[in-house]
């Protein structure tokens, strides 16, 4: 089944401990990106990856990095994580090498003490 | 700075009635528009728009963009509940894979 696949679902951490969300797909899409969806805000883009190792920022780099050194997985990592960076995460994939008909993961839910 | 503006933010209907949901935009370097409904879940995409004047339709919905005036409008006939909903409008900047969603707007229809 073609999907989008993130990891952790649901995370409740702490200020300051380093996470990693895992994004996987399956369906061989050069483009890959990650949002954050605030309530009032709607979805802001945070990173994105046309290609393999190439990575650019979205609206809403700060403290968040990301890596793309093959084509299935873009983690999206939190040095040192917030309570700002409370929010609901969502990963997606395109088969355009820009952004076009994105495919999304379910989610991952992020809560930061 | 580009920008992507919905409206309303919220709408509520009754089964059958017809809405329009509006989708503004000022971006440096247009590439496409994109609509996505959204329930208690992830996104999920309904249209690609990249050329002015010609309708995008499947089923009730159907969408067209206006690249002159920069905007672009969701209809959905004869709504349903199951219609009920976050529809987010998105634009696509240049060529690069920027993308810029707007605040979306909620549809509720009522039995």
């Amino acid at each position: 089944e073609a999907q989008v696949t993130q990891n952790p679902r649901y995370l409740i951490t702490v200020t300051g401990k380093k996470l990693t969300v895992t994004c996987s797909q399956n369906m061989n899409h050069e483009y890959m990106s990650w949002y954050r969806q605030d309530p009032g805000l709607g979805l802001r883009q945070i990173y994105y990856s046309m290609n393999v190792e190439v990575t650019d920022k979205g609206d809403v780099p700060e403290g968040y990095k990301v890596s793309r050194k093959e084509k299935r997985n873009f983690p999206l990592i939190l040095e040192s994580p917030s309570p700002n960076q409370t929010s609901l995460y969502f990963c997606a994939s395109s088969p355009m090498t820009w952004a076009g008909e994105l495919f999304f993961g379910e989610g991952s839910r992020l809560t930061v003490l | 700075e580009d920008k992507v503006v919905q409206s309303p933010l919220s709408l509520v209907v009754h089964e059958g009635d017809t809405v329009t949901l509006n989708c503004s935009y000022e971006v440096t370097n247009f590439r496409s528009l994109l609509w996505y409904k959204q329930e208690k879940k992830a996104p999920t995409f309904l249209f690609m728009l990249t050329s002015s004047g010609i309708e995008k339709k499947s089923g009730r919905l159907s969408s067209i963009l206006d690249k002159k005036e920069l905007f672009s409008i969701l209809n959905i006939t004869a709504t349903q509940t199951g219609d009920s909903a976050v529809y987010l409008c998105a634009v696509v900047s240049g060529n690069t894979g920027k993308l810029i969603f707007g605040q979306g707007t909620t549809l509720q229809v009522k039995p």
